[in-house]
């Protein structure tokens, strides 16, 4: 199993520009979870789905969208980028079946906004 | 709102010592609490998950305890490596649906040869 990735590693956007980060697990994982990692801060949830149609917000959704329309993959959306969006950002899944929602992560997307 | 806070923000010791990392909550109603280790540039890889209703997990030199009652876990490395230089991480779950967790900032840990 590659277990969750993301594309692409690094970026750089201009302020107002669009761009979608992606994340595809193969795990058949049905949570999937957007956070993004600021330096020296923890990560902050943005999006979350429980499984393929079903998305919610998390606790900084503002300018970001997600759809779900497969189990296997979760985009996330950068309508009109702005520096604060300046950030890492990691894609996680987990499994409710084990009832434990152990979280797995990909390698992260840098992204800068300049 | 839950907090997660935890010490020491850095730590540096030498080969072989036994080390403690402390993660505070706020709030006690967890589901579950998560450590992870991540290495620079690298994301989180999940250590070890302790569910509300455990006091403790180990997996090879981690102990991870669980103190509900007081908001406390800590993860306790034995005789650390080089090799175990990171930042480790924790994270409480707020419920049972999966959906909701809140990360600690994180203490970087060095070990040195």
């Amino acid at each position: 199993n590659a277990g969750v990735t993301q594309t692409p590693k690094f970026r750089i956007l201009k302020i107002g520009q669009s761009m979608t980060l992606q994340c595809a697990q193969d795990m058949n994982h049905n949570y999937m979870y957007w956070y993004r990692q600021d330096p020296g801060m923890g990560l902050k949830l943005i999006y979350y789905s429980v499984g393929a149609g079903i998305t919610d917000k998390g606790e900084v959704p503002n300018g970001y969208n997600v759809s779900r329309s497969t189990t296997e993959d979760f985009p996330l959306r950068l309508e009109l980028a702005a520096p604060s969006q300046t950030s890492v950002y990691f894609c996680a899944s987990s499994y409710s079946g084990t009832g434990d929602y152990e979280q797995y992560f990909g390698p992260g997307t840098r992204l800068t906004v300049t | 709102k839950q907090e997660v806070t935890q010490i020491p923000a850095a730590l540096s010791v030498p080969e072989g010592e036994n080390l403690v990392l402390n993660c505070s909550f706020t709030d006690s109603a967890i589901y579950n609490l998560q450590w992870f280790r991540q290495d620079p540039g690298k994301g989180l890889t999940s250590l070890l998950l302790i569910q509300s209703s455990q006091r403790e997990q180990t997996s090879g030199r981690l102990n991870a305890s669980l103190d509900k009652s007081s908001g406390r876990s800590t993860l306790y490395i034995a005789a650390s490596q080089p090799g175990d230089s990171a930042t480790y991480l924790c994270a409480v779950s707020l419920s049972n649906y999966g959906q909701n967790f809140v990360f600690g900032p994180g203490t970087r840990l060095s070990v040195l040869p």
